[in-house]
């Protein structure tokens, strides 16, 4: 079965620090990639996604994922966090091809930035 | 735009009884998922609705239903309340050309007694 993996549960970083969340997953084929974001008190966000294309994407608020492929990862970046980006981050991803189209997700990573 | 609205906020439940949530999407959004989110599971999907037909399932008992009415507004109904079904149901809408671009609501806070 397909999944996805969220390497690091919490994340504490002081402002202006550069943040990677790494996300990876299980399959083999096609597929479509989203980080959402939940700020605290707030409900899910989309924060970026990718299709198809140039495999670095650029989502709201500064961040930026990449697409590798041959490591089945897509890793969400920012090059200096702010204390606002203090959220819970998911990483989702959608088989394509699988016949049952849901959309797998990590199981979130909390990230706290210290002012 | 009015985002997704989801009634009620929260809800408190005897085991055993049956329960009602509810889902208006985004004007123009026809498809409506729902997902349970627990601290120890995650976000599980339940289902997905499209024009009024389930369209996707979890792998969730059948204790867990759905359906969506013409105007594409959702619901979702669990019967047979059980202690671990405690959790934040979210409903999340998007149009066919970004499935999963989705746009949840704040979710509703159900808790089993």
């Amino acid at each position: 079965a397909q999944s996805v993996s969220q390497h690091n549960h919490h994340v504490i970083l002081s402002e202006a620090a550069s943040l990677e969340l790494g996300c990876n997953y299980s399959y083999g084929g096609t597929v479509n990639l989203f980080w959402y974001v939940q700020y605290p008190g707030q409900h899910l966000q989309l924060l970026l996604k990718y299709f198809s294309g140039d495999p670095l994407v650029k989502g709201i608020k500064g961040f930026e994922a990449e697409f590798i492929k041959s490591k089945f990862s897509f890793n969400l970046r920012k090059p200096s966090v702010q204390w606002s980006d203090t959220a819970e981050y998911f990483c989702a991803v959608n088989a394509m091809g699988n016949s049952n189209y849901q959309l797998i997700w990590g199981a979130g990573t909390k990230l706290i930035i210290k002012p | 735009k009015a985002g997704v609205t989801q009634t009620p906020r929260y809800l408190i439940k005897t085991r055993g009884q049956q329960v009602t949530l509810s889902c208006s999407p985004i004007s123009g959004h026809r498809s409506v998922s729902w997902y349970q989110q627990t601290p120890g599971q995650g976000l599980q999907f339940l289902f997905e609705y499209f024009s009024e037909t389930q369209r996707n399932k979890g792998n969730f008992p059948g204790r867990f239903s759905g359906r969506q009415f013409s105007n594409s507004r959702s619901e979702m109904n669990v019967s047979t309340l059980e202690l671990g079904d405690s959790a934040l149901y979210l409903c999340a809408s998007s149009n066919d050309r970004e499935r999963y671009g989705y746009t949840f609501g704040s979710g509703t806070r159900l808790t089993v007694v």
